[in-house]
């Protein structure tokens, strides 16, 4: 367990509906990323906040959002759901800006 | 742009010392290096990150090229738990925060 929690686990959603994907990271852990998992493919980083601020972002979609709130855990919101939407989220949380990053087991999202 | 080339596939028997390598000809001098695993259906996991000098810890070593464009992971003595994709990642400045480029990852295969 590596103490970072994803909720929910699993998501069925239709396509052009919206949702949230939740991340509470490790205690006392200040910075939070979001990577996307598609199937049989390799990672992609999305974003990363530190404290509360953006610090460094991938190839999020527009669709896409996220943000940090003050007692740190994050959410990331997937809107205007498309089929290729379809995958493994997963947040991972860090110390520092710059430090080893501890995963949470993912949300496996499905879009019908 | 920035970005890193790692084989598709390795062998290794258990045991023996494992060198997964890393191109990054496009590297730039502040861009660091990261190295995660990701074992059968979980999250990724840290190994190991470095600047310009060789850095070892619990896990594993990295050993960064003089010039940088090329790094590699090694494994002292591999284990059948070690059998996982291991994903070379460059850490760049990106108009004004950061960003992670990932490789498409190496999938270690470990023999009894």
């Amino acid at each position: 367990d590596s103490g970072v929690t994803q909720t929910p686990k699993h998501l069925i959603t239709a396509t052009g509906q919206r949702v949230t994907l939740r991340c509470s990271p490790r205690s006392g852990d200040l910075s939070v990323y979001w990577y996307q998992q598609s199937l049989d493919q390799g990672l992609q980083f999305l974003i990363q906040y530190y404290n509360g601020e953006e610090r460094a972002k991938g190839n999020i979609l527009e669709r896409f959002s996220a943000q940090q709130f003050p007692d740190l855990h994050s959410e990331l919101n997937l809107s205007s759901l498309e089929l290729g939407d379809s995958a493994l989220y997963f947040c991972a949380s860090s110390v520092g800006e710059y430090t080893e990053a501890f995963f949470g087991q993912g949300t496996r999202l499905t879009v019908v | 742009d920035a970005k890193t080339t790692q084989p598709n596939s390795m062998e290794s028997n258990e045991e023996e010392p494992v060198h997964l390598p890393c191109n990054h000809s496009t590297i730039s001098g502040t861009d660091y290096i990261h190295w995660y695993r990701q074992l059968p259906s979980q999250g990724p996991e840290y190994v190991i990150h470095g600047l310009t000098s060789n850095v070892n810890n619990r896990m594993a070593s990295l050993a960064i090229a003089e010039d940088r464009k090329s790094s590699t992971l090694i494994l002292h003595r591999a284990t059948l738990r070690d059998a996982a994709v291991y994903y070379c990642i460059l850490r760049v400045p990106s108009r004004g925060t950061y960003k992670y480029i990932f490789g498409t990852g190496t999938r270690l295969k470990v023999l009894a």
